[in-house]
């Protein structure tokens, strides 16, 4: 499978604790994003790499998040200290930079009890 | 945040109707795209329609952009079980650079057999 993967697919865990993500992007893309989607509502945006160099972040990721992308290829999402509104899908993207479509990971489901 | 809204928010059809969601936008932009989301999981890239253009095609997907009233619309036409998904549609920021995409809420499609 040639696609962008991530892992895991679910996750629960008990307020404040620490969780980490992991995505593989599409090998040749240069550029990944991460993107956080809650229930009846369009993904919206967290931040993007452009090889290992992180280049935005959204007010939307608080000191509590940070993501890396340390050799250019996959990246992580870390959360730490979660809270309950931390609840939602984190799905991460690749495209090549120049063209317009994104190729998306099938998402981390994040539940925080 | 979001970029627009999508109408309707929820749409249910019998098989071989045909579909229609419009989308709205609020700034500039250099394209629009159209994604697909099955239930759970992550998101297909449907169709890609730049800035310049007013229409296009792709099978049974029909997108219109209309840039004067930051607004667009995707046709399924013959529509089948199958194509009963949340439906997306997105923008760039505007800079051209970033490749960020900017998502609307989401039209929920139900094809009933």
């Amino acid at each position: 499978d040639t696609g962008v993967s991530q892992d895991p697919r679910h996750k629960i865990t008990k307020r404040g604790q620490n969780v980490t993500f992991r995505c593989d992007p599409i090998s040749e893309h240069n550029r990944l994003y991460w993107y956080r989607q809650t229930l009846g509502q369009g993904p919206e945006f967290l931040t993007y790499f452009q090889n290992e160099a992180q280049l935005e972040k959204s007010r939307l990721l608080s000191d509590r998040f940070s993501a890396e992308r340390p050799k250019g290829s996959f990246s992580t999402l870390e959360i730490q200290r979660t809270e309950q509104g931390d609840s939602a899908m984190y799905l991460c993207a690749s495209h090549e930079t120049g063209k317009g479509e994104a190729f998306f990971g099938q998402g981390t489901r994040l539940t925080v009890v | 945040s979001q970029q627009g809204e999508e109408d309707p928010q929820a749409l249910s059809i019998q098989e071989g109707e045909n579909a229609t969601m419009n989308c709205s936008y609020k700034t500039s932009i250099n394209n629009l795209q159209w994604y697909r989301q099955n239930s759970g999981r992550g998101l297909v890239h449907l169709i890609l329609i730049r800035s310049n253009e007013r229409e296009k095609h792709s099978g049974r997907l029909r997108v219109t952009l209309d840039t004067s009233k930051k607004s667009s619309s995707l046709l399924i036409t013959a529509s089948r079980a199958a194509d009963t998904a949340s439906y997306f549609c997105a923008t760039d920021d505007g800079s051209g650079n970033t490749g960020k995409l900017i998502f609307g809420q989401g039209t929920t499609l139900q094809v009933k057999p």
